[in-house]
């Protein structure tokens, strides 16, 4: 069984800084999907980044990238210039990809990262 | 287009009750997925549909738990007999079948049971 571990239960930085949330994970599969949400306060869980293993290419998104080490099985979320918006709990998460045979689709969680961004 | 929506939003209930938790996908997502967000136990998968079907229901608890879902689009998860330990944030996800993999969540229903 995949699991997926978040060594951080907390951190804190100051606006505009920049912070690394950490991510390792453990598969035996070759091609699979890693994501980062975020949950706010509200409860909604929001997609920041996906990364597909078959891509060497770290993915980016505006002020957030990863950096994904396949072969050390981790994958780590950068955040740039932090703004207080980015204050959330932030949860990395592992899935198979889609196959015929059914019932591989589930997203696996880690324990989450409370990050508080302060002013 | 509207994101996946949750009904309802919060839920309290006494011990032994049964409730009943809606989530409306996506408009076109034909997969949707159930997951429980608890202090102890953390995200944890419930239940997978394709269309109609249910072909990985691994994630359920207890038989007090089942979930459907009619017409390819709304689901409710129903929990019987509700003990104190169902307590829990209930998340809803849909995604696309083909194309990008990533899963949209819902808002949650928050249940407590007392």
């Amino acid at each position: 069984a995949q699991t997926v571990t978040q060594s951080q239960p907390e951190m804190s930085v100051q606006e505009a800084e920049t912070v690394t949330l950490s991510c390792t994970y453990d598969t035996s599969e070759n091609n699979y999907y890693l994501f980062w949400y975020k949950q706010p306060p509200s409860r909604q869980m929001i997609l920041v980044i996906r990364q597909e293993a078959y891509k060497q290419q770290n993915a980016t998104e505006n002020r957030f990238s990863v950096n994904f080490q396949k072969a050390a099985k981790s994958f780590s979320l950068k955040i740039s210039d932090s703004q207080l918006g980015d204050t959330a709990m932030y949860f990395c998460a592992f899935m198979k990809p889609v196959r015929i045979i059914q019932g591989a689709q589930k997203l696996v969680f880690g324990q989450g990262t409370r990050l508080t961004i302060n002013p | 287009g509207a994101g996946v929506s949750q009904s309802p939003s919060n839920k309290v209930t006494e011990k032994g009750k049964d409730v009943e938790l809606r989530c409306d996908p996506i408009s076109g997502h034909t997969a949707l997925y159930w997951y429980r967000q608890s202090l102890g136990q953390g995200l944890e998968f419930l239940i997978y549909f394709q269309g109609n079907s249910a072909p990985d229901k691994s994630g359920l608890p207890s038989d007090r738990f089942s979930a459907e879902r009619t017409g390819g689009s709304v689901s409710t998860l129903t929990i019987q007999r509700t003990q104190q330990e169902d307590s829990a944030v209930y998340l809803c996800a849909s995604r696309r079948r083909t194309g990008k993999e990533t899963q949209y969540f819902g808002p949650g229903t928050r249940l407590l049971v007392l």
